[in-house]
């Protein structure tokens, strides 16, 4: 059965820290994985990785993709208070996103 | 404006009334989907569809019914609702060429079943 997995469930950290949030896969057919920002609403995309070992970078977030061991993780570094949300991780198979439980993390001022 | 709209945004009814909620968007995308999204457990797709008159079951299918007349519209119907349909849902739409394009999504639909 296609699995997605990410960890940690939530996190907490200060203003200025860095983290590191991680999501592994199991699936069949894989074309990409993707990452979103949920905060109140809907999921806003961040990254879509397909390729091991190219670093995805957007200001202060960054994301990479390793294929063989079937994980990618996605960094944020000098975090804000306006980083705290709902990160989700996607893999698309056969048509289909197959969904993490996604890790919610809170930045204390 | 590029954008997936869903209605109605909040919704309280009881148990055995039949709702829709419709999805409509504006980028000709072929691809759109339903998921269900509830506390620790992510989001899970109900239906999709691949283009007009092509629907598929998604993981969580029960309880619901779709329909893909035209290509910009997807509405999700729950033809007798239950409380444990109580949930936020999500239309999202995409075209087929995924590797570059990700999904976009509405903004959500609040449902509580009663």
């Amino acid at each position: 059965e296609d699995k997605v997995v990410q960890s940690p469930l939530s996190l907490v950290v200060h203003e200025g820290d860095t983290v590191t949030l991680n999501c592994s896969y199991e699936v069949t057919n894989f074309r990409s994985l993707l990452w979103y920002k949920q905060e109140k609403k809907a999921p806003t995309f961040l990254f879509m990785l397909t390729s091991s070992g190219i670093e995805k970078k957007s200001g202060r977030l960054s994301s990479i993709l390793d294929k063989k061991e079937l994980f990618s993780i996605l960094n944020i570094t000098a975090t804000q208070t306006g980083d705290s949300a709902i990160y989700l991780c996607a893999v698309e198979s056969n048509y289909q996103l197959i969904w993490g439980a996604g890790t919610k993390l809170i930045i204390k001022p | 404006e590029a954008q997936v709209t869903q209605n109605p945004r909040y919704l309280i009814t009881v148990t055995g009334k039949k709702l829709t909620v419709t999805c409509s968007q504006n980028m000709n995308h072929e691809y759109m989907s339903w998921y269900r999204q509830d506390p620790g457990l992510g989001l899970r797709q109900i239906y999709y569809s691949m283009n007009v008159e092509v629907t598929d079951k998604g993981d969580v299918p029960e309880g619901y019914k779709v329909s893909r007349k035209e290509k910009r519209n997807f509405p999700l119907i729950l033809e007798s609702p239950s409380p444990n349909q109580t949930s936020l849902y999500f239309c999202a739409s995409s075209s087929l060429d995924r590797v570059t394009q990700p999904q976009h999504f509405g903004d959500g639909t609040r449902l509580s079943i009663l």
